[in-house]
């Protein structure tokens, strides 16, 4: 059974623009998710999507913002990029939602900002 | 809100050694306790995972213990192996995790070196 799989794996903008990173969840998962990553606050949750319904939401600001597809797909979009948006963002998608549920993660995409 | 805390290291350890990385965690109701592994330049793999008290989760070697009473899951191993070495993360699933129901909270992980 294939992971989760995150395009691009490796992108670079420029402050100011906008970028859109996908992600196809495990076959069958319903539960997507997503996390940013930087050396300075270490993994903190963006949001989580259920059934094409955004269930949960972390503390960030809203240019970041998420959709999921009715194949359980989901894209997250961060808009007027700043500095302080260069990180490793993580997908991850569980069968369903509940803390019990295991939640398996992407390789993730590297967002460089210039 | 809900917290974890570990040793953020780096951990530096000799082959065979034993390992242990403590993890306490604050949650309000009855978390599930998790512990990823990051390789360099990969994303997080589910290691073990533990959802009620006095559990044991077990993989590879590696074993963690729900402990409720302590609000700790150490990660444990009794020989390590250079191949182990890695950043380990603690993490939990319950209530009001990363400011929503169910997204996981972790702790800012654990450089482990292994030195053949």
């Amino acid at each position: 059974k294939a992971g989760v799989t995150q395009t691009p794996r490796y992108l670079i903008k420029t402050r100011g623009q906008q970028v859109t990173l996908s992600c196809s969840p495990i076959s069958g998962h319903r539960s997507v998710s997503w996390y940013q990553q930087t050396p300075g606050q270490g993994l903190q949750f963006l949001f989580e999507y259920f059934s094409e319904t955004q269930r949960n939401k972390g503390n960030f600001p809203g240019r970041f913002s998420g959709r999921q597809f009715s194949n359980s797909r989901s894209e997250m979009n961060v808009s007027t990029l700043e500095l302080g948006d260069s990180a490793l963002y993580l997908c991850a998608s569980s069968p369903s939602t509940g803390s019990g549920n295991t939640i398996y993660f992407g390789e993730g995409s590297w967002l460089t900002v210039v | 809100g809900d917290s974890v805390t570990q040793m953020e290291g780096p951990v530096t350890l000799s082959e065979e050694a034993f390992l242990t990385i403590n993890c306490t965690y604050t949650a309000t109701g009855y978390p599930s306790l998790f512990w990823y592994v990051q390789y360099p330049g990969e994303g997080l793999q589910l290691l073990l995972k533990a959802t009620k008290a006095d559990d044991k989760g077990s993989n590879k070697g590696f074993e963690a213990t729900y402990r409720k009473e302590t609000t700790s899951f150490h990660l444990e191993k009794g020989s390590v192996q250079v191949s182990d070495s890695a950043v380990y993360f603690c993490a939990l699933s319950g209530l009001s995790s990363g400011g929503g129901a169910d997204g996981l909270t972790f702790g800012k992980g654990t450089h482990l070196i292994i030195q053949p």
